[in-house]
């Protein structure tokens, strides 16, 4: 079946620009998490969104970014005036349960930022 | 605070050696632990879960282990072949039902 679809695959913009990058999650699945990846580093926990609950935004590192996720599935992280500290991978994963276990994960999204 | 590591160097061994990753915490005790494999421009694929209550599980030539006194989780791929090659993260449930915290992986470089 289908896995963890994100968009765009990569995206370059200019600083102080707005992005939208999309999340499509496993058909089904409650949970969907934001993550970032900088090169060669492990992933930074950003957001998660779990059903029909207020999101866990503990992770977003400042109020430039937000994320939504509509109808419980799809999801839209927004960074705005983005800096070109933001250049990163961003990654989404969704999970079936109401537990973090197993965790399926998108390609991602390259960002860079000029 | 919580704090995972891994080896930031490169393991590189020969083809058909066993590989053995290290995954250190402090400062907590999660309920499970999971192994991640991520190839480059990729995301992170699910390998093994184990949960506290668990010395060891093993998954084809996969094995791991999980030390809750020391703190410290094993990864081993047994018979490694080239295509092991890749960066391997472990992750912790540190916010039970919430999210997972990654350590930064351990490259592995498997030598034909």
């Amino acid at each position: 079946g289908a896995g963890v679809s994100q968009s765009p695959s990569n995206k370059v913009t200019e600083k102080g620009k707005d992005v939208e990058l999309r999340c499509d999650p496993i058909s089904g699945h409650t949970a969907l998490y934001w993550y970032r990846q900088s090169l060669g580093q492990g992933l930074e926990f950003l957001i998660y969104f779990q059903g029909n609950s207020a999101p866990d935004k503990s992770g977003l590192p400042s109020d430039r970014f937000s994320a939504e996720r509509t109808g419980g599935s799809v999801s839209t992280l927004t960074i705005q005036r983005t800096q070109q500290e933001d250049s990163a991978v961003y990654l989404c994963a969704s999970s079936p349960r109401t537990t973090t276990e197993t965790q399926y994960f998108g390609p991602g999204t390259r960002l860079l930022v000029l | 605070s919580q704090k995972i590591e891994q080896n930031s160097e490169a393991l590189n061994i020969q083809e058909g050696k066993t590989a053995t990753l290290t995954c250190n915490y402090t400062n907590y005790s999660p309920a499970y632990l999971q192994w991640y494999r991520q190839d480059p421009g990729r995301g992170p694929v699910f390998l093994l879960l184990i949960r506290e209550n668990e010395k060891e599980k093993r998954k084809e030539r996969l094995k791991v282990t999980f030390d809750t006194t020391l703190k410290q989780s094993l990864f081993h791929i047994t018979a490694s072949q080239p295509a092991d090659s890749a960066t391997y993260l472990c992750a912790l449930d540190i916010n039970a039902g919430n999210m997972l915290t990654f350590g930064g992986g351990t490259r592995l470089m498997v030598k034909p």
